[in-house]
This record gives C-alpha cells, structure tokens and sequence, in this order.
C-alpha cells in the first residue's frame, strides 16, 4: 500500500509569485485534504476535495485554490504569495464510507516566501 | 485559525518516565485524533478515539476521549529516546472526512 506523497519538498518563493504543490493520496483514498502549518503551531484545515468538488473551506483567502483529479491526486495552488505564506503545507487522505476513517498526512512541501 | 488548548506545552522527561498530556475543547467533538510529528516531517496518527468514555492503547501508548466529549488524554508509559517529538490532539466535529481542527502540541524531550 502506498501512503501519501507530496512534491516538492522544499520551495523558496518571492513576494508576489504563485505557486503549486502536489499530493498523491493513499492507494484507495479518495478524499484529499489540505493544512498549513506555521512554525510551532499545529496545522490550521485550508480545504477538502472529496470527487473532484470542493468540500469544506478553512478561514483561507480565494488566493488559495485547488484541484482534485481522476486518480484522487491534488494540487494546491497559492498566487500572489505573501511573507505569510511561509509553512509547511501538508495533505491529508481518507476515504469516506467505510466505518471510522482518519486522516493519514504526507511529509509535507516547506514553503518558504522571500 | 481555531486551536485546541493543549498541555503542556513542553515536557522535559527522563528516560523510563510516564508522561501524561491533554487537550480540551469548547466544543463538543465525535472523534479525537493523536498524532506524532517529527521534525521536517508530516504528523503520524497514533491514537484514534470515536467513543465518548474510549480508551485504547497503541503498546506504551494510552488515550482516552473524555466523557464530556470535550476533552481527551494521552498517556506514554516508560519513555524511550525515540519518543522524542512533537505530540499534536486533533478533533473532529463529524465523523468521517470533516475537518481536523489540532492542538497547540506538546514538545517532548527525553533524557537518557
């Protein structure tokens, strides 16, 4: 069984540029969820695509949008990135309907905006 | 963005110690999440928690959802170095796939 993947690791941005990260969820998982998380905090929820629509959005700006695929990989994409926007960026994957789900995270994209 | 209270904030332990930690809500979640977090690392689930009243153990790991539904523990018994980390509680409103809402995370340092 494959966990979740992220891609890249590590990023360096400037003021003002967009950026994309990508999650492959957990063979099987087809509900992808994203976090940011700020240095010494836990993770705060961005949003949730569950079948390729959104499904639930977090306390985040429209600059923060996404995608969900066919295969149930994602995309998380930021414009005019902000100082701010410095985190680590994490996904989550489950899969609904099938009893007590949880959520299994991947290592995560380190954002760093100059 | 909401964050559960959690205490403590750090733990300095020696090895061979219990250690003990919570989180608390003002809201009333249906199931409680323990996670591990490495640094440079994304967080590993531990502990999954769906019953008020639960507890239930992963080895030297114990959790319990507290009855109120506003609170939970996690217990580590006889501490090791690989203990080391960061240890997050995480909610959830509803069950399944709803949003995890974390804790402000204990940091957990073991000595030799």
């Amino acid at each position: 069984e494959t966990g979740v993947t992220q891609s890249p690791t590590h990023l360096i941005k400037t003021r003002g540029q967009q950026v994309t990260l990508r999650c492959s969820s957990q063979s099987g998982h087809n509900t992808v969820s994203w976090y940011q998380q700020a240095l010494g905090q836990g993770p705060q929820f961005i949003f949730q695509y569950y079948r390729e629509e959104e499904n639930g959005r977090g306390n985040f700006p429209p600059r923060f949008s996404g995608l969900q695929f066919p295969n149930y990989s994602s995309e998380l994409n930021v414009n005019a990135l902000e100082l701010d926007d410095s985190a680590l960026y994490l996904c989550a994957s489950s899969q609904p309907g099938q009893g007590e789900e949880t959520q299994y995270f991947g290592p995560g994209t380190r954002l760093l905006v100059l | 963005g909401q964050q559960l209270n959690q205490s403590p904030q750090s733990m300095f332990i020696q090895e061979g110690e219990d250690v003990s930690m919570n989180c608390t809500s003002s809201s009333i979640f249906n199931t409680w999440l323990w996670y591990k977090q490495d640094p440079g690392e994304g967080p590993v689930l531990l502990i999954a928690l769906y019953k008020a009243g639960e507890l239930t153990s992963n080895g030297r790991l114990t959790a319990q959802f507290g009855i109120t539904r506003k609170d939970s523990f996690l217990n580590i018994s006889a501490s090791i170095p690989s203990d080391v980390g960061i240890y997050f509680c995480a909610g959830q409103l509803t069950y399944n796939t709803d949003k995890l809402i974390f804790g402000t995370g204990t940091r957990l340092q073991v000595f030799p």
